[in-house]
C-alpha cells in the first residue's frame, strides 16, 4: 500500500516571495507522483507529475517539483508566488502496478499575503 | 467536451433518507472511483470500478454502496445517511490499467458537497 505525508497543514507566505510545500511518501511499490491544486469552492486540478525520468518536473502556473528517491519526497516550489496561487495542494501517489488509484495527503492550505 | 459529471452538486438531506448521487463520464474510460474529502484528511477513496460491473472498497467504504451497470455511470448509494457522511464527494475516471507500468490519469469531476443532519 501507499500512503502520503504532508508536513505543513497550513503555509503563509508573501506576495512575490518563495515558496516549498512539503510531501513525504512511502510505498513498497514503484511509484508514480502528483500534485493537485484546488482553488476555492472548486475542483482538482493536475499541477504536475511524476513519472519517470528527469527528477525535476514542472508543471503548470510556474510550478515544480522534484522527486527524491533516496528521501522518499516530491517537493512543490514556486520562486515567486502571487495572489492567485491560493489554494489547497494535495500530494498523491499511485503505485504503478494494479489499479489505478490515487492515495492523497491531507493536504496544505497555502495562502498568499499581499 | 470531454467531463465527468456530477449531480446534485449541493444537497441537504436528514438522517436516514437514502440518497443517490450520480456520476457520468464520456470519455468511455474503464476505471471510475469515488473520494470524499473531509478538512484535516484529504481525500480517501471510498469505491472503485475497473469495468462494468467490477467493483472494489477503497479505504471508507463503510455506509455507501455503488453500482457500475453501465460503463459511463458510477452512482454513489447512501442507504441510510448519517451526520459523519456530510462530506464533499468527488467522482473520477480513466483510461484502466492493462499493462504495469501505464499512466493514465485522472479526471475529477466538480463535486458534490453532501449535508446530512
Amino acid at each position: 500500500a501507499q500512503s502520503v505525508t504532508q508536513l505543513d497543514s497550513q503555509v503563509p507566505v508573501f506576495e512575490e516571495a518563495p515558496v516549498e510545500l512539503r510531501c513525504n511518501y512511502s510505498s513498497s511499490v514503484s511509484v508514480y507522483l502528483f500534485w493537485y491544486v484546488q482553488y476555492p469552492n472548486q475542483g482538482l486540478q493536475l499541477l504536475l507529475k511524476y513519472l519517470s525520468g528527469s527528477t525535476l518536473v514542472k508543471g503548470i502556473n510556474g510550478f515544480e517539483a522534484e522527486f527524491n528517491k533516496s528521501q522518499t519526497s516530491f517537493h512543490l516550489r514556486k520562486p515567486s508566488v502571487h495572489i492567485s496561487d491560493t489554494a489547497e495542494y494535495f500530494c498523491a501517489v499511485s503505485g504503478r502496478t494494479g489499479a489505478n488509484n490515487l492515495f492523497f495527503g491531507t493536504g496544505t492550505r497555502l495562502t498568499v499575503i499581499p | 467536451e470531454a467531463q465527468v459529471t456530477q449531480n446534485p452538486r449541493y444537497l441537504i438531506t436528514v438522517t436516514g433518507k437514502k440518497l443517490t448521487v450520480t456520476c457520468s463520464q464520456n470519455m468511455n474510460h474503464e476505471y471510475m472511483s469515488w473520494y470524499r474529502q473531509d478538512p484535516g484528511l484529504g481525500l480517501r477513496q471510498i469505491y472503485y470500478s475497473m469495468n462494468v460491473e467490477v467493483t472494489d472498497k477503497g479505504d471508507v467504504p463503510e455506509g455507501y454502496k455503488v453500482s457500475r451497470k453501465e460503463k459511463r455511470n458510477f452512482p454513489l448509494i447512501l442507504e441510510s445517511p448519517s451526520p459523519n457522511q456530510t462530506s464533499l464527494y468527488f467522482c473520477a475516471s480513466s483510461l484502466a490499467r492493462r499493462t504495469s507500468g501505464n499512466f493514465y490519469e485522472q479526471y475529477f469531476g466538480p463535486g458534490t458537497r453532501l449535508t446530512v443532519t
